[in-house]
């Protein structure tokens, strides 16, 4: 059982690069989610979805797009990287239907845009 | 106000202490609490759910104030490998994500 995956782990793009980090679960989880995490920022949402073909905004969607056309997958696309965009990225699911369940996160993304 | 607050710490305590994270949250209509660990470098991982009665797992007691609106992780007989990264982590109603707070850094010293 391999949980969340998360590809690549490291990345370093050029500003106005775009790159689709992918993310997988084997666990049937209908909750997805992608956060960024920046030091003294705490996790940020950027997109989440609650099922294949929905998805919805968080809190910094700006620069970022998603698609959720199986259950299994959530890849994260930047469209044009700005240095903005350095960041951790984790991908997260949701054991059950719903958010208040235990969040599975997968071991992150770090990108670097120079 | 931020939806939840947590104090960012460090916590610098020595082995075997006793120590405390406090965190509170701004939507009395929160439904839903838990407590996350992220070590450096990794992803956050749950440490426990936080129930209305208050809950213990093994050194850890959590507890939640509904009327004050706060939750607490009490951390018993320090070990070196508690130094991590506490998220306090709050859900609320209907379909909405979980909100995360910064975390609280606790730095266990031999």
């Amino acid at each position: 059982n391999a949980g969340v995956t998360q590809t690549p782990k490291f990345q370093v793009l050029k500003t106005g690069q775009s790159m689709t980090l992918q993310c997988a679960q084997d666990m049937n989880h209908e909750y997805m989610s992608w956060y960024r995490q920046d030091p003294g920022m705490g996790l940020r949402l950027i997109h989440y979805s609650v099922g294949a073909g929905i998805t919805d905004q968080g809190e910094v969607p700006n620069g970022y797009n998603v698609s959720r056309s199986t259950t299994e997958d959530f890849p994260l696309r930047l469209l044009s990287a700005a240095p903005s965009q350095t960041s951790v990225y984790f991908c997260a699911s949701s054991r059950k239907t719903g958010w208040n369940y235990e969040q599975y996160f997968g071991p992150g993304t770090r990108l670097t845009v120079t | 106000r931020k939806e939840v607050e947590q104090d960012p710490g460090p916590f610098n305590v020595p082995e075997g202490a006793t120590v405390a994270f406090n965190c509170t949250y701004s939507n009395s209509a929160s439904q839903s609490f838990f407590w996350y660990r992220q070590d450096c470098r990794k992803e956050p991982k749950l440490l426990m759910s936080v129930y209305s009665s208050g809950n213990e797992d093994g050194r850890f007691t959590a507890q939640l104030n509904r009327a004050s609106q706060y939750i607490s992780l009490l951390i018993r007989d320090s070990k070196l490998s508690d130094s991590a990264t506490y998220l306090c982590v709050v859900g609320n109603s209907g379909n909405t994500p979980l909100v995360f707070g910064k975390g609280t850094r606790l730095s266990v010293i031999a």
